[in-house]
């Protein structure tokens, strides 16, 4: 079983709609973040969570709000989906860093289409 | 504001060729430079990381050269070969207590035979 797990995979929606994006992870990691991806724009930090009871904003945090349910759990909600959303949408996770590396481990992303 | 600036967007590379994708960042905060490699459909997943404090690393075919006096940092991918082909990002971490990845635009890389 993935490590990472994104649900949906694919969703269509239309505007004004609200919608709910999904990640559970089997890896321990207290840290948990989500990104979109946008062609010639790269990954964009949306939200990031530190622990269960830490929430900060990313640099694009604006119409979009996050839950973070458990250790395990990171959700993504767009309260009124609007076309400039649509993009591909990745949740990751990694282990505390200090003065080493400790890699993001991705999901395999949802593909969300606002019409 | 891009802080870290990706170059090329994309890359088309003879088999056995040499790939080079450069970034360039401003921020002299950053305290560890990862690159991540997605195939369609898939996550990105990490490929090699330096610290600032390092000159160049290698693994296997795939080695980052730093430039800290000049803020920029290379991917070099020696013999390339078509399971090369994907989108390579490279990124900075900020320091520690802000930890968080900044990441560069993008190359698509083609390996061609």
């Amino acid at each position: 079983d993935a490590d990472v797990t994104q649900t949906p995979r694919n969703r269509i929606t239309k505007t004004g709609k609200r919608i709910m994006l999904e990640c559970s992870q089997t890896k321990g990691h207290d840290r948990m973040y989500w990104y979109r991806q946008d062609p010639g724009l790269g990954l964009r930090l949306i939200y990031y969570s530190f622990d269960v009871k830490d929430i900060n904003k990313g640099e694009i945090s604006d119409g979009y709000s996050v839950s973070r349910q458990a250790q395990a759990k990171f959700s993504l909600s767009l309260e009124s989906a609007i076309p400039n959303q649509t993009a591909l949408y990745f949740c990751a996770t990694s282990d505390f860093s200090g003065s080493s590396y400790n890699e993001q481990f991705f999901g395999p992303g949802t593909r969300l289409t606002v019409l | 504001q891009q802080q870290v600036k990706q170059s090329p967007q994309s890359l088309i590379v003879q088999k056995g060729g040499i790939s080079i994708i450069n970034c360039a960042y401003e921020n002299t905060a950053f305290d560890y430079f990862p690159w991540y490699q997605q195939f369609p459909g898939k996550g990105p997943a990490l490929l090699i990381a330096i610290r600032p404090d390092v000159s160049e690393k290698k693994e296997g075919r795939f080695t980052i050269s730093f430039n800290k006096s000049a803020k920029q940092f290379s991917l070099h991918i020696m013999d390339s070969q078509p399971g090369d082909s994907a989108t390579y990002f490279c990124a900075a971490r900020g320091n520690f207590g802000n930890e968080k990845l900044t990441f560069g635009t993008g190359t698509r890389l083609t390996i061609i035979p």
